[in-house]
């Protein structure tokens, strides 16, 4: 049974660039959250995505978007990208209707910014 | 506004010696927090705990939180070299329906020396 995967797991970009990090859930799951990890900082949430809509969002500028498809997996989009977007990016999935569940992580994607 | 702070910011300790991490929260519709372990990339799940006064235990790490005073508490004993780690704290908010949105600590880094 894969678990979370993400790619790429390491990204170059420039300044002003735009990005598209992918992520594929746990199977069985439905939910696909994104967080933001800086370095030395605990992960920041920037949306979760179920039924193919956005349903929370964190306090990130509307540069982050994202999408899920039906089969559940989603992209992480970044437009006009900053030096301060540097980080470890993770996916999340989880399972809804769940009171309590724990999420599960992937790998990240280590996106520099220069 | 909601946060999750946890202390000390970083540890080392001798193997062998028992470590406590603290993780204190003030957050809206609390649902469950829960406790990952971060060595490289993606945080792996320790415990969620949602009722106060009840200890998680596994192997060397047990885990207990008091709703009342809003923290919790990772022990553990006997520590190995390979406890070394950064460990955060995070507690799921939200309401009911898909899963919630996790706010995380900035973590604890725990350095075991031989």
């Amino acid at each position: 049974d894969a678990g979370v995967t993400q790619s790429p797991t390491h990204l170059i970009k420039t300044r002003g660039q735009q990005v598209t990090l992918r992520c594929s859930p746990k199977s069985g799951h439905d939910t696909v959250s994104w967080y933001q990890q800086a370095l030395g900082q605990g992960p920041q949430f920037i949306f979760q995505y179920y039924e193919e809509e956005e349903r929370q969002r964190g306090n990130f500028p509307d540069r982050f978007s994202g999408h899920q498809f039906p089969n559940y997996s989603s992209e992480l989009n970044v437009n006009a990208l900053l030096l301060g977007d540097s980080a470890l990016y993770l996916c999340a999935s989880s399972l809804s209707g769940t009171a309590g569940t724990e999420a599960f992580f992937g790998q990240g994607t280590r996106l520099t910014v220069v | 506004e909601d946060k999750v702070v946890q202390s000390p910011l970083s540890l080392v300790v001798h193997e062998g010696d028992t470590v406590t991490l603290n993780c204190s929260y003030e957050v809206t519709n609390f649902r469950s927090l829960l406790w990952y372990k971060q060595e490289k990339k993606a945080p792996t799940f320790l415990f969620m705990l949602t009722s106060s006064g009840i200890e998680k235990k596994s192997g060397r790490l047990s885990s207990i939180l008091d709703k009342k005073e809003l923290f919790s508490i990772l022990n553990i004993t006997a520590t190995q070299t390979g406890d070394s780690a950064i460990y955060l704290c995070a507690v799921e908010a939200g309401h009911g329906g898909a899963t919630n949105k996790l706010i995380f600590g900035t973590g604890t880094l725990l350095a075991v020396q031989p």
